[in-house]
């Protein structure tokens, strides 16, 4: 199995512009999560989806933010417009069940100046 | 709402020496509890968990981590460091002590601060 693919690795792009990150997550799994990280905030919980259904959006940061997952076998995450403190390693996580541990991408990389 | 404490930002230790990375936990309900260890630009890597049974969990690389309910923590250990073990440690909670109610925390996983293990030669 390849495991969960994300891209781009990384993304620079200026204020303002819109970004979207993709994920493909493990086959067969049925919950994906996307997470961000930063030096001051550590690891934070966006939005998760079991079964391509949002389940918990609370920590989607402001209405910039969106995700979506079309199908089992895709999901992407969107901000738009992009600012500076948006910069970050987003990660994009799946898991088979409730007590099955996550499987992480190598997460993107955003810088946005 | 659930909670992970790692209560060391770092850990240094010698080579050769045992580690402890601790973490505690609040939880509602039954925890289900992770720890991963992360390299310089990678994902977080599943190293062990614990949802029942033996107190006393062993994962991969030597790893183990001791659960103990009454001081509700779930300390990583291992007895003898080495210097490839030098990484970010990330404890997590998955509270699945209420099934589904609202959906707002159903099968959700709580992280630590994450604590820098450092391994001297």
């Amino acid at each position: 199995d390849a495991g969960v693919i994300q891209s781009p690795r990384h993304e620079v792009t200026e204020m303002g512009q819109e970004v979207t990150l993709r994920c493909k997550p493990i086959s067969g799994h049925d919950y994906l999560f996307w997470y961000r990280q930063t030096m001051m905030r550590g690891l934070e919980l966006l939005i998760y989806f079991n079964n391509n259904v949002p389940i918990d959006d609370s920590g989607m940061p402001e209405d910039r933010f969106s995700a979506k997952m079309p199908n089992a076998s895709f999901s992407t995450l969107k901000i738009q417009p992009s600012e500076p403190r948006d910069s970050a390693v987003y990660f994009c996580a799946s898991n088979e069940n409730r007590g099955s541990p996550l499987h992480f991408g190598n997460g993107t990389r955003l810088t946005v100046t | 709402a659930q909670s992970v404490a790692q209560p060391e930002d770092q850990v240094n230790v010698a080579e050769g020496n045992p580690l402890t990375v601790k973490c505690t936990y609040s939880v509602s309900g039954n925890p289900y509890l992770f720890w991963y260890v992360q390299y310089p630009n990678r994902g977080l890597q599943f190293l062990l968990k614990y949802i029942t049974g033996d107190n006393l969990v062993k994962g991969s690389y030597g790893f183990e981590a001791e659960f103990n309910k009454s001081q509700t923590s779930f300390h990583l250990k291992k007895p003898s460091a080495l210097v490839s073990d030098s990484a970010l440690y990330f404890c997590a909670v998955r509270d699945f002590g209420r099934k589904g109610a609202g959906g707002t925390s159903y099968g959700k996983l709580t992280f630590g601060q994450g604590t820098i293990l450092t391994v001297h030669p």
